[in-house]
């Protein structure tokens, strides 16, 4: 059984680029749920997709946007990157009934410079 | 005041020792309470859930008060397996099926020799 899978593992950005990081969910999760967590801080909720659509958001700018495809992984791209937004981007899937369990994958480490 | 609050730390504490990690969150309204476990570059893993009545896992207990809005996690006769960043998380139920997690900054545990 898969678990949660991320991709890319590390990535090196300049201030003002775009970023797109994908997420796999676990084989029979229906919902997927993106945070960031920078270093020595727990993890903050950016949002929650599930059928395709945006349920949830955290306090995170426009900057941040994402995406759910019928296969239920999803993306999550971030505009104008700013040095502030170094940080661990972490991925969980979860069925919408139980929503409170999620399943982290194992993060894309982004660096701005 | 944060939403949820934890032992700053770090601990450090030899092998064998007892150690207990406190938390406390803000919403009265939050609806479920966990301990996850996050080791040095990985993802946040489910160690416990958290009940009023109280839970033991083996050498862990996990204690709920809800008046109080205080949570703990107590390690006994502590191993060096278990040196990693302890996160208090609390599940808030927003509305319909919407559930947010929301995690404390965590508190970094090491055992020593």
């Amino acid at each position: 059984d898969a678990g949660v899978t991320q991709s890319p593992t590390h990535l090196i950005k300049t201030r003002g680029q775009q970023v797109t990081l994908r997420c796999s969910p676990k084989s029979g999760h229906d919902t997927v749920s993106w945070y960031q967590q920078a270093l020595g801080q727990g993890p903050q909720f950016i949002f929650q997709y599930y059928e395709e659509e945006e349920r949830q958001r955290g306090n995170f700018p426009d900057r941040f946007s994402g995406h759910q495809f019928p296969n239920y992984s999803s993306e999550l791209n971030v505009n104008a990157l700013l040095l502030g937004d170094s940080a661990l981007y972490l991925c969980a899937s979860s069925l919408l009934a139980a929503a409170y369990e999620q399943y982290f994958g194992p993060g894309t480490r982004l660096t701005v410079t | 005041r944060k939403e949820v609050e934890q032992d700053p730390g770090p601990f450090n504490v030899p092998e064998g020792a007892t150690v207990a990690f406190n938390c406390t969150y803000s919403n009265s309204a939050s609806q479920s309470f966990f301990w996850y476990r996050q080791d040095c570059r990985k993802e946040p893993k489910l160690l416990m859930s958290v009940y009023s009545s109280g839970n033991e896992d083996g050498r862990f207990t996990a204690q709920l008060n809800r008046a109080s809005q205080y949570i703990s996690l107590l390690i006994r006769d502590s191993k060096l397996s278990d040196s990693a960043t302890y996160l208090c998380v609390v599940n808030y139920r927003s509305g319909g099926s919407n559930y947010k997690l929301t995690f404390g900054k965590g508190t970094l545990l090491t055992v020593n020799p």
